[in-house]
C-alpha cells in the first residue's frame, strides 16, 4: 500500500491544549497537504506546505515538513472543542494524484 | 457559491443491483476524483479524472465504473461485481495545478440491504 501512516492513532486533550500529529510518508514529494473531518462530513483543506518549505503557519495551525525523515506533523495551538475532528495528511508525488495517510481523530473535552 | 455537490446523501442497493452516485462541480476544476472510505480508515482512490473524456483507474476500482462527459461532472457507478460496497464515497475536484489543495463534496453513505 502507498498509503501514508499517522499517528497518534486517536488523541484526546482538554481545550487549552496543544494538539501534536504526526504523518509519514513513502516517497519524495511536491507538497504535503493535510485535511479535517468531521464526523460523516467530506474533508475540509487546511494547509499546503510544498517540498522546499520547512514550517507553515495559518492562524492556529503550525505545519512542519522533514523531507529527509519524510515526515511532517501539524499542531493546533489553544484547542477547542469545536477541533474535534479526524485529520489526515495527504502527499502529493508526480502527479496531482493525493495519497491520503490513516488519520488522527482528536477529541478535545471542553 | 462554487462548491461540489454529491448526492444522494444516502443510498441502499440491494444485491445484484448497479447504482449510480452523483458528483457535480461549478469551480471550473479540471480534475476530478472519487474515493472510498471506510469506517475510522483513510481515503483510498477508485477513480480520477483529468480531463473531459478521459479518467484513469485508482488504486481500488474493481467493482467500479465513472464518465467524464462534461467537465462539470463525474459520475460513479458501483456496480454488482463490486463485492462489498458498504461504505462512505467522497468526491473531490481540484485545479490540476501542482500545489493546489482539492475540494472535497459532503459525500454519499451507500449500503447494501
Amino acid at each position: 500500500s502507498q498509503q501514508g501512516e499517522e499517528d497518534p492513532q486517536a488523541l484526546s486533550i482538554q481545550e487549552g491544549e496543544n494538539a501534536t500529529m504526526n504523518c509519514s510518508y513513502k516517497t519524495s514529494i511536491n507538497n504535503l497537504q493535510w485535511y479535517r473531518q468531521n464526523s460523516g462530513r467530506g474533508l475540509v483543506h487546511l494547509i499546503l506546505i510544498r517540498s522546499n518549505e520547512r514550517e507553515k503557519h495559518s492562524g492556529r495551525l503550525r505545519v512542519t515538513l522533514d523531507t529527509s525523515k519524510k515526515s511532517s506533523s501539524l499542531l493546533i495551538t489553544a484547542s477547542r472543542a469545536a477541533d474535534t475532528a479526524s485529520y489526515f495528511c495527504a502527499s502529493a508525488h508526480n502527479t496531482d494524484k493525493l495519497i491520503f495517510g490513516t488519520g488522527t481523530r482528536l477529541q478535545v473535552f471542553p | 457559491d462554487g462548491g461540489i455537490t454529491q448526492s444522494p446523501k444516502y443510498l441502499f442497493r440491494k444485491e445484484g443491483q448497479n447504482v449510480t452516485l452523483s458528483c457535480e462541480q461549478n469551480l471550473n476544476h479540471d480534475a476530478m476524483y472519487w474515493y472510498r472510505q471506510d469506517p475510522g480508515q483513510g481515503l483510498r482512490l477508485i477513480y480520477y479524472s483529468q480531463i473531459v473524456n478521459d479518467f484513469q483507474k485508482g488504486d481500488i476500482a474493481e467493482g467500479y465504473s465513472v464518465s467524464r462527459e462534461k467537465k462539470e461532472s463525474f459520475p460513479l457507478t458501483v456496480t454488482s461485481a463490486q463485492k462489498n460496497p458498504t461504505a462512505f464515497y467522497l468526491c473531490a475536484s481540484s485545479p490540476f495545478v501542482i500545489n493546489y489543495g482539492y475540494t472535497f463534496g459532503s459525500g454519499t453513505r451507500l449500503t447494501v440491504v
